[in-house]
Protein backbone atom coordinates (compact mmCIF):
# COMPACT_ATOMS: atom_id res chain seq x y z
CA UNK A 1 0.00 0.00 0.00
CA UNK A 2 1.44 3.55 -0.92
CA UNK A 3 2.27 5.47 1.51
CA UNK A 4 3.09 9.12 1.03
CA UNK A 5 4.94 11.44 3.36
CA UNK A 6 5.42 15.16 3.61
CA UNK A 7 8.37 17.17 4.85
CA UNK A 8 9.15 20.17 5.49
CA UNK A 9 9.20 23.52 7.22
CA UNK A 10 5.89 24.59 9.72
CA UNK A 11 6.93 28.20 9.61
CA UNK A 12 7.74 30.66 7.16
CA UNK A 13 8.21 34.27 6.75
CA UNK A 14 5.95 36.56 4.95
CA UNK A 15 7.70 37.07 1.00
CA UNK A 16 9.34 34.03 1.57
CA UNK A 17 9.46 30.99 -0.37
CA UNK A 18 8.15 27.84 0.66
CA UNK A 19 9.56 24.30 -0.40
CA UNK A 20 7.84 20.80 0.59
CA UNK A 21 8.77 17.35 -0.10
CA UNK A 22 6.96 14.26 -0.64
CA UNK A 23 8.83 11.38 0.12
CA UNK A 24 6.68 8.00 -1.38
CA UNK A 25 6.82 4.05 -0.43
CA UNK A 26 5.41 1.22 -1.16
CA UNK A 27 4.99 2.17 -4.60
CA UNK A 28 5.96 3.15 -8.09
CA UNK A 29 5.73 6.51 -9.29
CA UNK A 30 4.90 5.16 -12.81
CA UNK A 31 1.58 6.13 -14.62
CA UNK A 32 0.52 8.45 -11.67
CA UNK A 33 0.03 12.00 -10.96
CA UNK A 34 1.41 13.27 -8.58
CA UNK A 35 0.01 16.93 -6.75
CA UNK A 36 -0.16 19.30 -3.81
CA UNK A 37 -3.48 20.26 -2.40
CA UNK A 38 -3.81 22.91 0.12
CA UNK A 39 -6.78 22.87 2.77
CA UNK A 40 -7.14 26.49 4.35
CA UNK A 41 -7.58 27.14 8.43
CA UNK A 42 -11.68 27.78 6.76
CA UNK A 43 -11.43 24.07 5.65
CA UNK A 44 -11.36 24.63 2.13
CA UNK A 45 -9.79 22.50 -0.31
CA UNK A 46 -7.78 23.72 -3.27
CA UNK A 47 -5.84 21.88 -5.82
CA UNK A 48 -2.29 24.07 -6.11
CA UNK A 49 -0.99 21.34 -9.23
CA UNK A 50 0.02 18.02 -10.56
CA UNK A 51 3.35 16.32 -12.21
CA UNK A 52 3.14 13.45 -13.69
CA UNK A 53 5.88 10.74 -13.43
CA UNK A 54 7.09 12.10 -16.82
CA UNK A 55 7.91 15.45 -15.85
CA UNK A 56 4.68 17.25 -17.15
CA UNK A 57 3.27 19.84 -14.90
CA UNK A 58 -0.41 21.31 -15.06
CA UNK A 59 -0.71 23.95 -12.46
CA UNK A 60 -4.06 26.60 -10.72
CA UNK A 61 -3.81 28.94 -12.63
CA UNK A 62 -4.49 30.44 -9.23
CA UNK A 63 -0.69 29.89 -8.27
CA UNK A 64 0.85 29.72 -11.70
CA UNK A 65 3.14 32.64 -11.11
CA UNK A 66 4.49 31.77 -8.12
CA UNK A 67 4.67 27.48 -8.11
CA UNK A 68 7.32 25.33 -9.14
CA UNK A 69 6.18 21.34 -9.06
CA UNK A 70 9.70 18.66 -9.73
CA UNK A 71 10.11 15.20 -9.31
CA UNK A 72 12.97 12.72 -8.76
CA UNK A 73 11.41 9.23 -9.44
CA UNK A 74 15.14 8.09 -8.66
CA UNK A 75 14.93 9.04 -5.31
CA UNK A 76 10.54 8.41 -5.01
CA UNK A 77 10.38 12.67 -4.18
CA UNK A 78 8.23 14.89 -5.30
CA UNK A 79 8.45 18.58 -4.23
CA UNK A 80 6.55 22.11 -4.05
CA UNK A 81 8.05 25.47 -3.74
CA UNK A 82 5.48 28.25 -3.73
CA UNK A 83 7.15 31.85 -3.52
CA UNK A 84 5.69 34.93 -2.15
CA UNK A 85 4.38 33.75 0.54
CA UNK A 86 1.44 35.86 2.52
CA UNK A 87 -0.72 35.08 5.25
CA UNK A 88 -3.34 33.84 2.95
CA UNK A 89 -1.11 30.87 2.21
CA UNK A 90 -1.23 29.47 5.24
CA UNK A 91 -2.55 26.16 5.81
CA UNK A 92 -2.55 22.26 5.34
CA UNK A 93 -0.45 21.22 2.57
CA UNK A 94 -1.14 17.56 1.84
CA UNK A 95 0.86 15.70 -0.81
CA UNK A 96 -1.48 13.09 -3.03
CA UNK A 97 -1.14 10.58 -5.57
CA UNK A 98 -3.74 11.00 -8.52
CA UNK A 99 -5.14 8.92 -11.51
CA UNK A 100 -6.53 11.53 -14.14
CA UNK A 101 -9.53 12.27 -12.61
CA UNK A 102 -9.40 11.59 -9.14
CA UNK A 103 -6.75 11.39 -5.61
CA UNK A 104 -6.92 8.16 -4.40
CA UNK A 105 -3.99 8.68 -1.97
CA UNK A 106 -3.25 11.16 0.93
CA UNK A 107 -0.21 12.10 2.78
CA UNK A 108 -0.80 12.90 6.44
CA UNK A 109 -0.64 16.94 5.96
CA UNK A 110 2.27 19.38 6.82
CA UNK A 111 0.73 22.44 8.89
CA UNK A 112 2.76 25.63 7.20
CA UNK A 113 2.27 28.79 9.14
CA UNK A 114 2.66 31.90 7.42
CA UNK A 115 4.32 34.48 9.91
CA UNK A 116 7.08 36.87 10.54
CA UNK B 1 -14.49 28.04 -13.51
CA UNK B 2 -16.38 25.58 -12.25
CA UNK B 3 -18.12 26.37 -8.88
CA UNK B 4 -19.04 23.25 -6.78
CA UNK B 5 -21.75 24.03 -3.78
CA UNK B 6 -22.46 21.33 -1.15
CA UNK B 7 -25.95 21.14 0.94
CA UNK B 8 -26.79 20.86 3.55
CA UNK B 9 -23.84 22.51 5.70
CA UNK B 10 -24.63 20.33 8.54
CA UNK B 11 -26.48 17.03 8.67
CA UNK B 12 -27.30 15.87 12.13
CA UNK B 13 -29.00 12.11 11.85
CA UNK B 14 -28.72 8.93 13.90
CA UNK B 15 -27.39 5.63 13.43
CA UNK B 16 -29.57 3.62 11.41
CA UNK B 17 -30.73 6.68 9.38
CA UNK B 18 -30.21 7.69 5.82
CA UNK B 19 -27.98 10.83 4.61
CA UNK B 20 -28.41 12.53 1.52
CA UNK B 21 -25.49 14.99 0.77
CA UNK B 22 -26.56 17.48 -2.42
CA UNK B 23 -23.37 18.78 -5.10
CA UNK B 24 -24.10 21.21 -6.89
CA UNK B 25 -21.72 22.75 -9.94
CA UNK B 26 -22.01 25.80 -12.00
CA UNK B 27 -22.24 24.32 -14.99
CA UNK B 28 -22.73 20.65 -16.64
CA UNK B 29 -20.08 17.98 -15.33
CA UNK B 30 -19.89 14.55 -16.43
CA UNK B 31 -20.78 11.99 -13.77
CA UNK B 32 -17.18 10.53 -14.79
CA UNK B 33 -15.80 13.21 -13.80
CA UNK B 34 -17.34 13.64 -9.90
CA UNK B 35 -15.82 12.15 -7.28
CA UNK B 36 -16.78 12.24 -3.30
CA UNK B 37 -14.14 12.32 -0.24
CA UNK B 38 -14.62 11.77 3.42
CA UNK B 39 -12.41 13.11 5.63
CA UNK B 40 -12.33 13.03 9.57
CA UNK B 41 -10.85 15.42 12.07
CA UNK B 42 -7.13 15.40 11.96
CA UNK B 43 -6.86 13.21 8.77
CA UNK B 44 -6.67 13.84 5.49
CA UNK B 45 -9.31 13.27 3.36
CA UNK B 46 -10.60 9.85 2.02
CA UNK B 47 -11.66 8.64 -1.38
CA UNK B 48 -15.69 7.43 -1.29
CA UNK B 49 -16.55 7.47 -4.77
CA UNK B 50 -15.59 8.47 -8.47
CA UNK B 51 -16.66 8.08 -11.67
CA UNK B 52 -20.03 6.54 -12.34
CA UNK B 53 -20.74 5.79 -8.98
CA UNK B 54 -17.97 3.79 -8.15
CA UNK B 55 -16.71 3.04 -4.50
CA UNK B 56 -13.08 2.93 -4.09
CA UNK B 57 -11.53 0.04 -2.29
CA UNK B 58 -12.78 -0.76 1.02
CA UNK B 59 -15.33 1.17 0.99
CA UNK B 60 -18.96 -0.36 1.93
CA UNK B 61 -21.82 -0.54 -0.37
CA UNK B 62 -23.96 1.81 1.99
CA UNK B 63 -22.21 4.58 0.09
CA UNK B 64 -23.86 5.41 -3.19
CA UNK B 65 -23.17 8.33 -5.58
CA UNK B 66 -25.55 9.00 -8.22
CA UNK B 67 -26.78 12.14 -10.31
CA UNK B 68 -25.81 14.49 -13.60
CA UNK B 69 -25.44 17.23 -15.15
CA UNK B 70 -25.37 19.61 -12.60
CA UNK B 71 -26.73 17.67 -9.57
CA UNK B 72 -25.28 14.86 -8.12
CA UNK B 73 -25.99 13.14 -4.42
CA UNK B 74 -23.96 10.98 -2.56
CA UNK B 75 -26.57 8.77 -0.07
CA UNK B 76 -25.46 6.39 3.40
CA UNK B 77 -28.09 4.24 2.96
CA UNK B 78 -28.08 3.39 6.78
CA UNK B 79 -25.60 5.48 8.99
CA UNK B 80 -23.00 4.13 10.99
CA UNK B 81 -21.00 5.57 14.14
CA UNK B 82 -18.30 5.97 12.06
CA UNK B 83 -19.58 7.39 9.04
CA UNK B 84 -19.06 11.35 11.21
CA UNK B 85 -17.09 13.29 9.15
CA UNK B 86 -16.75 15.76 6.83
CA UNK B 87 -17.70 14.99 2.97
CA UNK B 88 -16.26 16.81 -0.23
CA UNK B 89 -17.69 16.43 -3.78
CA UNK B 90 -14.64 17.00 -6.56
CA UNK B 91 -14.89 17.83 -10.16
CA UNK B 92 -12.48 17.27 -12.75
CA UNK B 93 -11.71 18.95 -16.28
CA UNK B 94 -12.33 22.44 -16.48
CA UNK B 95 -9.37 25.29 -15.54
CA UNK B 96 -8.20 25.15 -12.65
CA UNK B 97 -8.68 21.29 -13.30
CA UNK B 98 -9.78 20.04 -10.24
CA UNK B 99 -11.83 21.98 -7.55
CA UNK B 100 -13.94 20.77 -4.38
CA UNK B 101 -16.97 21.79 -2.83
CA UNK B 102 -17.10 23.51 0.60
CA UNK B 103 -18.25 20.13 2.61
CA UNK B 104 -21.21 18.92 4.23
CA UNK B 105 -20.58 18.10 8.39
CA UNK B 106 -22.30 14.86 9.12
CA UNK B 107 -23.01 14.58 12.74
CA UNK B 108 -23.98 10.79 13.91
Amino acid sequence: QVQLQESGPGLVKPSETLSLTCTVSGGSMNDYFWSWIRQTPGKALEWIGYIYYTGSVNYNPSFKSRVTISIDTSKSQFSLDLTSMTGADTAVYYCVRGEITIFDSWGRGSLVTVSS
Amino acid sequence: EIVLTQSPGTLSLSPGERASLSCRASQRISSRFLAWYQQKPGQAPRLLIYGEGNRATGIPDRFTGSGSGTEFTLTISRLEPEDFGVYFCQQYGSSPLFTFGPGTRVDV
